[in-house]
């Protein structure tokens, strides 16, 4: 099946420092890629969505600048937290698509983040 | 506007049968996702229905009626790893999948 790899698995920064999380992947080639983020015992919360060679596309009330997203290829896109607070600290997980628009999303491990 | 309606928790038995609704109401339909997720981790992908019926893979089996906006997950022989929540998403005209809230599975032995 489908492999979409994630890291880091968590990360624990200090306020103001940046982090970037990086979601590849491995057998496909994923044209798509959506970046959510999830609170304790909430749903999924899309943040954007990113098709590769072209800018992301941001859910309304995401910082576009405060949530970087590069997707230059077709098995890579990065989510950099810039200037982390502790209001950031969340559970982030990418997801990836082939070009069938109705193709299922496979899901990256997620990364929990925790600015201190 | 949208919305994905489950329970939001569920309590069954260890080798038991059960069986989570959705309800939703989309602008457009491309078919309707049903996704596990045990706590801490990530999604992972369950059954795609987007005709009508019932599509069954081992103990898991998916229904879809469209006409009703209806769907339903359904877990055979419980086991206690079957603990998690199910996530349903629908995907609407424009190719973007709505997620429900999950409903969280408690199996008891």
């Amino acid at each position: 099946g489908a492999v979409v790899s994630q890291h880091p698995s968590w990360v624990i920064c200090k306020s103001g420092t940046s982090v970037k999380i990086e979601c590849r992947s491995l057998d496909f080639q994923a044209t798509t890629m959506f970046w959510y983020r999830q609170f304790p015992k909430q749903s999924l919360m899309l943040m954007a969505t990113s098709n590769e060679g072209s800018k992301a596309t941001y859910e309304q009330g995401v910082e576009k600048d405060k949530f970087l997203i590069n997707h230059a290829s077709l098995t890579l896109s990065t989510l950099t937290v810039t200037s982390a607070h502790p209001e950031d600290s969340s559970f982030y997980i990418c997801s990836a698509r082939n070009r069938d628009e109705s193709s299922p999303l496979h899901f990256g491990n997620g990364t929990r983040l925790t600015v201190t | 506007g949208q919305n994905i309606d489950q329970p939001t928790e569920m309590t069954a038995t260890e080798g038991a049968i059960v069986q989570i609704n959705c309800t939703y109401q989309t602008s457009g339909f491309n078919g309707l996702f049903w996704y596990q997720q045990h706590a801490g981790e990530a999604p992972t992908f369950l059954s795609y229905n987007v005709l009508d019926g019932l599509e069954e893979k081992g103990r898991f089996s998916s229904f879809l009626s469209r006409s009703k906006g209806y769907s339903y997950l359904l877990l055979k022989e419980l086991q206690m790893k079957d603990s998690a929540s199910y996530l349903c998403a629908v995907m609407d005209s424009n190719y973007q999948l709505i997620w429900g809230a999950g409903t969280k599975l408690i199996i008891k032995p």
